[in-house]
Parts: C-alpha cells; sequence; structure tokens
C-alpha cells in the first residue's frame, strides 16, 4: 500500500519561502512520477508540479506559478520537496502530495493526508 | 490557459442517479478522472482514464466522455456518496487542470 505524508511549518510569513516534504511509503520515489497539489480554503484543487527521475529528472510546473516553485527528490530517503517563494496571503491552502500516474493523460491515484500551511504575519 | 467548467452544486434523493457534468475544450480529446473529496479528507480518485474504477470503487461510479462534455453518473446514490466531486485532465500547455468542483448534496 502506497502511503504518503506531507510536513513542514504550519505558518510562514509574507514573503517568505514555503519548504514542505512529502515522505513516501511503499513504493520507490524513483519509479513513479509525483505531484504536489493544493486546495485553498473555500476554494477548488490546484495542480502545482511534477517530477519524476526516471531515467533522468524531469520537472513540470503550473505556469502560473512557474517562477516561484522549485520540487526536488531525495531517492535516498524517499522524499520528495516543494519550495515555493515570496508567498503571500493566497498561498495559505491544504498541500497535498500525490503519486502520479502518466499513462493516458496524467492523474493522481494516492494522496498524502494534506499540510495546512497559512501564510500570516 | 486549459479551463474545465462544473456546476457548482447538484442535488439528488437516496436510491436516484446523480449526474455531475464538466465541460471544456476539445475535451475528449484528452483523458478525464474524477476525484471524491468529504470534509477534512484528501481526494480520492473514483473514475479515471474517463471510464475506469479504481479497485475498491463502488460499482455504482461510473464515467463517460464525448465532444466537449465528461460526466461522472452515480446510480442508486447513498447518503455516503454526500461529497465534492472535482473533474481533472492532463493539458499539454497548463498541466494538471480540475474543474472547481461540483458539492452533491445527497
Amino acid at each position: 500500500q502506497v502511503q504518503l505524508q506531507e510536513s513542514g511549518p504550519g505558518l510562514v510569513k509574507p514573503s517568505e519561502t514555503l519548504s514542505l516534504t512529502c515522505t513516501v511509503s511503499g513504493d520507490s520515489i524513483g519509479a513513479s512520477y509525483w505531484s504536489w497539489l493544493r486546495r485553498p480554503a473555500g476554494k477548488g484543487l490546484e495542480w502545482i508540479g511534477r517530477i519524476h527521475t526516471i531515467g533522468y529528472v524531469n520537472v513540470n510546473y503550473n505556469p502560473s506559478l512557474k517562477g516561484r516553485v522549485t520540487m526536488s527528490v531525495d531517492t535516498s530517503m524517499n522524499h520528495i520537496s516543494l519550495s515555493l517563494s515570496s508567498v503571500t496571503a493566497a498561498d495559505t491552502a491544504v498541500y497535498y502530495c500525490a503519486r502520479t500516474l502518466s499513462s493516458g493523460g496524467a492523474y493522481f491515484d494516492y494522496w498524502g493526508q494534506g499540510t495546512l500551511v497559512t501564510v500570516s504575519s | 490557459s486549459y479551463e474545465l467548467t462544473q456546476p457548482p452544486s447538484v442535488s439528488v434523493s437516496p436510491g436516484l442517479t446523480a449526474t455531475i457534468t464538466c465541460s471544456g475544450d476539445s475535451l475528449g480529446d484528452k483523458y478525464v478522472c474524477w476525484y471524491q473529496q468529504k470534509p477534512g479528507q484528501s481526494p480520492l480518485l473514483v473514475i479515471y482514464q474517463d471510464n475506469r474504477r479504481p479497485s475498491g470503487i463502488p460499482e455504482r461510479f461510473s464515467g463517460s466522455s464525448s465532444g466537449k462534455t465528461a460526466t461522472l453518473t452515480i446510480s442508486g446514490t447513498q447518503p455516503m456518496d454526500e461529497a465534492e466531486y472535482f473533474c481533472q485532465a492532463w493539458d499539454s500547455t497548463t498541466g494538471g487542470v480540475f474543474g472547481g468542483g461540483t458539492k452533491l448534496t445527497v
């Protein structure tokens, strides 16, 4: 059974950088694609980006966030990391990591429980 | 950027059929999937590749897609199906795209 667990600070100050880690068990980081997504309160789901290291490192980011977001993987620790810079109140959301299957489009079959990040001074 | 449109809310009586639509340009050319999300829980994949059910998802959930519209159908809707439902597709330029979500009231 694939399990994902997000972790990181629950409070980030405006203009600073949000950093989260997703720990994966039950699957190898290097064998699949992985995504970060978020859901602001009262709004819908938003895909942030996707990363894989199958053969080579490949990352795709949501164009609306490009320039502020960075994703990376640590295969030795089975971790996926997310950094989002210059945060504002609009970045307050529950952040999820999810395994991403990329045959026939791409979709998210296993999700972490999510972690709430609040941007506030 | 690519966009998907869902009705904000749908109501259905227990035991009847609920239909939730998702529309987007040339949506029939893309694979569509559907997620169920209940308050305080993570999204749950209920349909992928237009009409496939993941293991463990009840048969009452089905999906279809044609032209500009994809549809999630819940037959014999149960009170436990009350949740918010999101459609999602992958766009070559935008990446993962979600509809705005439909709140299903049973």
